[in-house]
């Protein structure tokens, strides 16, 4: 069945430094891929998305790009801040009109002043 | 803003009683989903519904029921709370609008069964 394995946190950074987390996925087809944010307290929110090969999802200064040879979605940030610290959640819906959303586990980000 | 609240936002029970929760939207939506959100497992399906009184099962459904009988409220009931269905509860819906289909979340419910 569809998977989807991301880096274990917590993640740790200074204020401007560079993020990367990584996202990979076992998915038949082509799957839609997404990475959510948590907010202390709060429900999910949609930070972006890619619905096919080679596209770039971005919001917010995020990045992800859909990389079906290496079957990865990884998320980057070239200068966080300390808003950014929440929980990450890579996720893909099925292709074929399934689109029950997989997760994976979250990493937690936390950025230092 | 998707219009989606859940009730209640917490509630602490004991083993064996009854629980229900409600999620509630206001957008009219057709598809809605439970989840559970557990520290090393993500969010994991419980059930979802794709209209009234159209219900299928999610990954981790054994021990819990829904029923949507109006478009806009979708219950999840526990019939005998265990102490392993202590988690926080997030309802979704699915907007199929012009963004394509995402879904959105509620703001939670946490529930502790002692």
């Amino acid at each position: 069945g569809n998977s989807v394995t991301q880096m274990e946190g917590p993640v740790t950074l200074s204020e401007e430094a560079f993020l990367t987390i990584n996202c990979t996925y076992t998915a038949t087809g082509y799957p839609s891929l997404f990475w959510y944010v948590q907010y202390p307290g709060e429900g999910l929110q949609l930070l972006l998305k890619a619905t096919k090969a080679d596209d770039k999802g971005s919001n917010k200064g995020f990045e992800a790009t859909y990389r079906k040879e290496t079957t990865s979605f990884h998320l980057e940030k070239g200068s966080v801040q300390v808003s950014d610290s929440a929980v990450y959640f890579c996720a893909l819906s099925g292709w074929g009109g399934s689109e029950k959303l997989v997760f994976g586990k979250g990493t937690k980000l936390t950025v230092n002043p | 803003d998707a219009g989606i609240t859940q009730s209640p936002r917490h509630k602490v029970t004991e083993t064996g009683t009854p629980v229900t929760l409600r999620c509630h939207q206001t957008e009219n939506h057709r598809y809605m989903y439970w989840y559970r959100q557990d520290p090393g497992h993500g969010l994991r399906l419980i059930h979802y519904s794709y209209g009234v009184k159209d219900t299928d099962k999610g990954e981790v459904s054994d021990g819990y029921s829904v029923s949507r009988s109006k478009t806009e409220d979708f219950l999840l009931t526990l019939e005998s709370a265990t102490s392993s269905q202590t988690s926080v509860y997030f309802c979704a819906i699915e907007d199929s609008g012009a963004g394509g289909r995402e879904q959105f979340f509620g703001p939670g419910t946490r529930l502790t069964v002692l």
